[in-house]
């Protein structure tokens, strides 16, 4: 089983629209949880970051995170042609400053 | 803030060269990251210095690979001898003592023939 693992996608919205990208992981005692946002031939930018159990906004995006069920989500409203990237989950280890990445899930907005 | 700074941004070398690859990291930043990206294992975890100092280089392929931090501005990936399935992107990124939060620079991208 892998640390981390997403959907690779790609997934289709069309503008406007809601996208929801899910990430599970294995490690649990991890505390820390991040989204990453990558453009082709880019390197990733930091989105969000959450700490604890439910929701964190910023702007369009919301974080959702369920350590029960070792379950991370990020959602993005009001989609954008933009907002077209592959999205990164990461997780950092209990033990060690170690992040882990997902595979990722590639997102594309369809105008 | 300029970032994290990385040198080369193209490489394109021949098997069995030496390869540096080179990172600055964002000023006042204690910990240091080496990542690689590729289709196939996507973005892993070379190795991580704090304060200078190597404190997990298990990520590491083999022991063609090597890393080195001489001070807190600056890093250096080595690679002797390359092989091609060494291709790839290369990412250094840095973070501060008390967060979680890494913030990577644009890449180095290794090509090997």
């Amino acid at each position: 089983q892998k640390e981390v693992e997403q959907n690779s996608g790609p997934l289709s919205v069309p503008e406007g629209a809601i996208a929801s990208l899910n990430c599970t992981y294995s490690d649990r005692g991890s505390q820390s949880f991040f989204w990453y946002r990558q453009y082709s031939g880019k390197s990733p930018e930091l989105i969000m970051f959450i700490y604890s159990n439910g929701d964190k906004e910023d702007g369009r995006f919301t974080a959702q995170l369920n350590k029960a069920s070792q379950y991370v989500s990020l959602l993005i409203r009001d989609s954008q042609p933009s907002d077209s990237a592959t999205y990164l989950c990461a997780v950092m280890l209990e033990y060690g400053n170690k992040l882990v990445f997902g595979a990722g899930t590639i997102l594309r907005v369809k105008s | 803030d300029a970032g994290v700074i990385q040198s080369p941004r193209h490489e394109v070398t021949e098997m069995g060269q030496e390869v540096t690859l080179r990172c600055k990291p964002i000023s006042g930043h204690d910990y240091l990251f080496w990542y690689r990206q590729t289709m196939m294992r996507g973005l892993e975890l070379l190795i991580y210095f704090n304060n200078n100092v190597p404190i997990d280089d298990s990520g590491m392929p083999e022991d063609r690979f090597s890393a080195k931090m001489p001070n807190a501005s600056f890093s250096t990936l080595k690679i002797q001898p390359s092989e091609p399935r060494d291709s790839a992107v290369y990412f250094c990124a840095s973070s501060e003592q008390d967060t979680d939060t890494q913030y990577f620079g644009p890449g180095t991208r290794l090509t090997v023939l």
